[in-house]
């Protein structure tokens, strides 16, 4: 079955400093994969998405992700982190064959440090 | 342009009262439809998800059930609630076509049961 592996439930980071948040996929195929932010007592907000073509793909507020199908990571990165970044971040897979159903991760909750 | 509504905000409900929560999208149509729950500390769940009116698929048999009366309205109801029903309830949608397509969160409901 698909599933979605986050490494750390917590990551701190300096204010400045990089931030990388991981996500390794189990797929037998090359899935379709999210990057979802969410902030405290709101929905979940689309921060980029990988489907076809280029494996890096930029999204908003800065962040960027690398889909690499040999590694079957789809990895967060941001070269600088901001105070106003502190949220709650899931990756989410959707197998290309059709499903409905999204796979979520269970959540990598950032922190930055002054 | 999309947008999704979720309603009410935050709830407080005693054990054994029935609950109605109510979602709904404009400016698309014959979306797919999905019910979730955060439990505190945790991931996504899914409830419920919808392909069009009147189809509901279940994914996790409990005392909540979901409708579609209308293209873009989706309910989660309750006959009898109970503690462990206490979470933060996010609804979204994605266009019907191609599993590429990620999916929009509304802002949530915060529910806690008495």
């Amino acid at each position: 079955a698909q599933s979605v592996t986050q490494l750390g439930s917590h990551v701190s980071v300096s204010e400045g400093a990089l931030v990388l948040l991981r996500c390794n996929y189990s797929s037998s195929v090359p899935p379709y994969l999210f990057w979802y932010v969410q902030y405290p007592n709101q929905g979940l907000q689309l921060l980029l998405k990988y489907t076809t073509g280029a494996t890096l793909v930029k999204g908003i507020n800065g962040f960027e992700a690398e889909f690499k199908k040999s590694e079957t990571s789809f990895h967060l990165t941001k070269p600088s982190a901001h105070m106003s970044d502190a949220a709650e971040y899931f990756c989410a897979v959707s197998e290309a064959s059709g499903t409905y159903k999204y796979i979520f991760g269970t959540g990598t909750r950032l922190k930055v440090l002054a | 342009s999309q947008t999704i509504h979720q309603w009410p905000a935050t709830l407080v409900q005693p054990v054994g009262s029935p609950l109605s929560l109510e979602c709904t999208v404009e400016g698309t149509s014959n979306p797919n439809l999905y019910w979730y729950r955060q439990a505190a500390g945790r991931g996504l769940q899914l409830l419920f998800y919808s392909v069009g009116i009147g189809q509901i698929s279940s994914e996790v048999p409990q005392n909540l059930s979901a409708s579609r009366p209308q293209d873009r309205q989706f309910i989660l109801s309750s006959k009898k609630l109970l503690l462990s029903d206490s979470g933060f309830y996010l609804c979204a949608w994605r266009r019907g076509q191609g599993s590429n397509q990620p999916q929009h969160f509304g802002d949530g409901t915060r529910l806690s049961i008495l």
